[in-house]
């Protein structure tokens, strides 16, 4: 069966480098929500879409936006990368219609800020 | 605490043992969602329990719901060496009348051959 899609699975970018992360859910799903997991830590919530909109925002810096394609896929950029931005990105899928729904994770994108 | 807090949060014990792994929330919840994560690998997607359900059980898998003391437990049984991963609970969220699965911190488990 298909699984939500990231990539890539690697990145090493530069400080103040800018960063793209891309999600591709699984078909006929119609949320995707982006976390973003630092070393030993928790998945803290970023940022979702429904239906191509923005639903509900967590605790995405000011520097990070996202955004939910036509074809529901959805991309993370990140602008001006900071040490601290090293940390496994995650993209999950749902079909928020119904409340009781699993998310589904991708592999996750692994950033290395140096 | 945040929502969704496991404990313990490192748990070490022999092949063919029994884990179990707790979970505690502050909010109402619509669900309660359990994983599994292999070291810097993906979120897998382990099982749903509902609100209005008390028990659930895949393979090796045991989940219980008490919404009365918003907590939750997950047992494996006759456990494995592959076992060994950290476990996270997600709850939903509700925020702006859409749900988001909410983490807590994970309990670290080892599974000695």
């Amino acid at each position: 069966a298909a699984g939500v899609i990231q990539s890539p699975r690697h990145l090493i970018k530069e400080k103040r480098e800018t960063a793209t992360l891309k999600c591709y859910p699984i078909p006929r799903h119609d949320t995707v929500y982006w976390y973003q997991q630092g070393p030993g830590q928790d998945p803290q919530f970023l940022i979702s879409f429904y239906e191509k909109m923005q639903s509900d925002k967590g605790s995405i810096p000011d520097r990070f936006s996202a955004q939910q394609f036509s074809d529901y896929h959805s991309e993370l950029n990140m602008s001006s990368l900071e040490l601290g931005d090293s940390a496994l990105y995650f993209c999950a899928s749902s079909t928020n219609r119904a409340r009781n729904t699993e998310a589904f994770f991708g592999q996750g994108t692994r950033l290395t800020v140096v | 605490s945040q929502q969704g807090e496991e404990d313990p949060q490192a748990l070490s014990i022999q092949e063919g043992e029994n884990a179990t792994m707790n979970c505690s929330y502050k909010t109402s919840i619509n669900n309660l969602q359990w994983y599994r994560q292999n070291s810097g690998r993906g979120l897998v997607h382990l099982i749903l329990i509902r609100s209005n359900e008390r028990e659930k059980h895949s393979g090796r898998l045991r989940v219980t719901l008490d919404t009365s003391k918003k907590s939750s437990s997950l047992l494996i049984t006759a456990s494995r060496a592959a076992d060994t991963a950290s476990y996270f609970c997600a709850t939903d969220s509700t925020s702006g009348g859409s749900y988001i699965p909410t983490f807590g911190r994970g309990t670290s488990l080892i599974v000695h051959p």
